[in-house]
């Protein structure tokens, strides 16, 4: 199975503040790795897929990077919606689906 | 309006069954693959189960393989996730999921239901 390292697993921060987490596969995986966001009691939201693609409705202060084994997720002004837990997620594998351990995000 | 609704869970005993469904609108249930995801309290996401559109493939994480069938009936727009032999680290909610795969052909998923809540224990 491929493996999904996020880092870091929680942090704090401000309103404005620029805030970058990485995520880390065991393995290449091209670009097939897709960002969720989810708030307490909610289902995940569709961020980014194919590691830079934009949701749809997702707001354009969210951006993703990265290629072979090493993403990143940027927020490039922290707003207080932002407040929630973020997962990567790689779909390289057809064997099977896997999630990174989740980045907690403090405002 | 595109929605995923999720209904059969409840408590279980250790070693026993439950039916999972995911009924399906606002959109061509019939071409997209679907999947179910799990969340163990206070955890993290955890795939579980893919099925094609036709049905034609499945496949599913080796922690529930031989317990687990997922299956889709397209003319009632229904996913459905037989689950077997429960243990109690089965306990989470369940999601069910759409994958993007029809539209951008990338497995990602773009919509989730609720969720509903499976505890295995006695």
């Amino acid at each position: 199975d491929i493996q999904m390292t996020q880092s870091p697993s929680s942090l704090s921060a401000s309103v404005g503040d620029r805030v970058t987490i990485t995520c880390r596969a065991s393995q290449s995986i091209s670009s097939y790795l897709s960002w969720y966001q989810q708030k307490p009691g909610k289902a995940p939201k569709l961020l980014i897929y194919a590691a830079s693609s934009l949701q749809s409705g997702v707001p354009s202060r969210f951006s993703g990077s990265g290629s072979g084994t090493d993403f990143t997720l940027t927020i490039s002004s922290l707003q207080p919606e932002d407040f929630a837990t973020y997962y990567c997620q790689q779909s390289y594998s057809a064997l099977g689906l896997t999630f990174g351990g989740g980045s907690k995000v403090e405002i | 309006e595109i929605q995923l609704v999720e209904s059969g869970g409840g408590l279980v005993q250790p070693g026993g069954s439950l039916r999972l469904s995911c009924a399906a609108s606002g959109f061509t249930f019939s071409i997209y693959w679907m999947h179910w995801v799990r969340q163990a309290p206070g955890k993290g996401l955890v795939w579980v189960s893919r099925i094609y559109s036709d049905g034609s493939s499945t496949s599913y994480a080796d922690s529930v393989k031989g317990r687990f069938t997922i299956s889709r009936d397209n003319a009632k727009n229904t996913l459905y996730l037989q689950m077997n032999s429960l243990r109690a680290e089965d306990t989470a909610v369940y999601y069910c999921a759409r994958d993007l795969m029809a539209v951008t052909g990338t497995e990602d998923f773009d919509y989730w239901g609720q969720g509903t809540l499976v505890t295995v224990s006695s």
